[in-house]
């Protein structure tokens, strides 16, 4: 069964400080991989995904992900945080041919101190 | 583009009543919609799946008749919250998926802004 794992629930980081946020997924094969991120009462927004080529994935609003079959990464970062980026962070995957059933990790709340 | 609303952004009721969420595709036309469920500090569970003119597909666990899906149209589908109960307050997100782009490897769902609901 497809799983996934975001192991930091909680994350604090300086604004101007980079950041890695990580996802670790169980799937069968190559799997579709999203970086959702949603702020305080609202839905989720894309950031990034990954479907195949390049395993560097670039993103909105800075964020770049890479994807890593070895590990069953799927590691979300940006070089410089900005007080605006505090929210939730969701890392997801979907079964290929058939994302109908995205399965999302727990999130990871980042806090950005100025 | 892609962008998918929400109605109410949040609601309060009495236990007992019914309450109904709307999900539009605005720019886009969504033969399949989505329905999550999100409790406070948790993840989104899907709920069930909504498919244009046909009956919605609901995970295991699900109460059909407790949640009621209606998709009438390629740009709303409808969640009713029926003789809602404490416990079913939570945060229901929905998706779309974009019919025009689903290419088979480019499926993306768009989610909505989600309601709140709290039941009294």
């Amino acid at each position: 069964a497809q799983s996934v794992t975001q192991p930091d629930i909680h994350i604090t980081v300086s604004e101007g400080a980079s950041l890695e946020l990580r996802c670790n997924y169980s799937y069968g094969a190559t799997p579709y991989l999203f970086w959702y991120v949603q702020s305080p009462g609202q839905g989720l927004q894309l950031l990034l995904k990954y479907f195949s080529g390049d395993t560097l994935v670039q993103g909105i609003k800075g964020f770049e992900a890479e994807f890593k079959r070895s590990q069953s990464s799927f590691n979300l970062r940006k070089p410089s945080v900005h007080w605006s980026d505090a929210a939730e962070y969701f890392c997801a995957v979907g079964a290929r041919g058939n994302t109908d059933k995205l399965i999302f990790g727990t999130g990871t709340r980042l806090q950005v101190f100025p | 583009g892609a962008v998918v609303s929400q109605h109410p952004s949040r609601v309060i009721c009495k236990s007992g009543t019914s309450v109904k969420i709307e999900c539009r595709s605005l720019d886009f036309q969504a033969t399949t919609m989505f329905w999550y469920r999100q409790f406070p500090k948790q993840s989104l569970m899907l709920m069930a799946t909504s498919n244009e003119g046909s009956k919605a597909t609901y995970e295991q666990g699900v109460e059909k008749d407790k949640f009621l899906i209606n998709h009438a149209s390629l740009t709303l589908s409808t969640l009713t919250v029926t003789s809602a109960h404490p416990e079913d307050s939570s945060f229901y997100i929905c998706s779309a998926r974009d019919r025009d782009r689903y290419l088979g490897f480019q499926e993306t769902q768009y989610f909505g802004p989600g309601t709140r609901l709290l039941v009294l």
